[in-house]
């Protein structure tokens, strides 16, 4: 399996909205609605932002939206903010009891 | 609420085991809702699944990692465990521990244990 290809970087005004693509293959991403979006700062353990593509865990600003069209997930960031600053990582269930993730997008809150 | 720990060396050599394990507070490892699993991050680079456990003893691993992954659960003492055989440099990153939902997502993660494979 390999892994899922998302943008090295993305960037954004304050206020803005950023969207951060996640493209796997039929065999993940376009096969399951199993994509989740998780959120690193620097030195600290991922935190989940989105999961099931869209779903967000009670705690998560609606700001933060997923969405998924054929093998691609989107990550969408709305009314930036500076604490949104950070990396950000997709995953998919893959069959067979596999898991993939993506490798990785930083933001940059400009 | 949950929380996750890993504990283990920080320092392994070339061609041993490295071992971690992770201790759950908080909440029971055998609930029959989660898997909790393994996820490593070399430094400055992206997350890899290396693989989960249900609390009956089922595990899944990534293929890439199968042959010298060993996953085990101890339910008496809420932890579950992480054997990594034959490891190189390139094994050299932080282990992250975390539950995960019908092996899906991940929510809670531990705050991860750098691991050095070094001489």
């Amino acid at each position: 399996q390999s892994a899922l290809t998302q943008p090295p970087s993305a960037s954004g005004s304050p206020g803005q909205s950023v969207t951060i693509s996640c493209t796997g293959t039929s065999s993940d991403v376009g096969a399951y609605n199993y994509v989740s979006w998780y959120q690193q700062h620097p030195g600290k353990a991922p935190k989940v932002m989105i999961y099931e593509v869209s779903e967000r865990p009670s705690g998560v600003p609606d700001r933060f939206s997923g969405s998924k069209s054929g093998n691609t997930a989107s990550l969408t960031v709305s009314g930036l903010q500076a604490e949104d600053e950070a990396d950000y990582y997709c995953s998919s269930y893959a069959g067979s009891n596999n898991l993939v993730f993506g490798g990785g997008t930083k933001l940059t809150v400009l | 609420q949950l929380q996750l720990q890993e504990s283990g060396p920080g320092l392994v050599k070339p061609s041993e085991t490295l071992s971690l394990t992770c201790t759950v507070s908080g909440g029971s490892i055998r609930s029959s809702s989660f898997y909790w699993g393994w996820i490593r991050q070399p430094p400055g680079k992206g997350l890899e699944w290396i693989g989960s456990i249900y609390y009956s003893g089922s595990t899944y691993y990534n293929p890439s990692l199968k042959s010298r992954v060993t996953m085990s659960v101890d339910t008496s003492k809420n932890q579950f465990s992480l054997k990594l055989t034959s490891v190189t440099a390139a094994d050299t990153a932080v282990y992250y521990c975390a539950r995960q939902y019908s092996l899906n997502w991940f929510d809670p993660w531990g705050q991860g244990t750098l691991v050095t494979v070094s001489s």
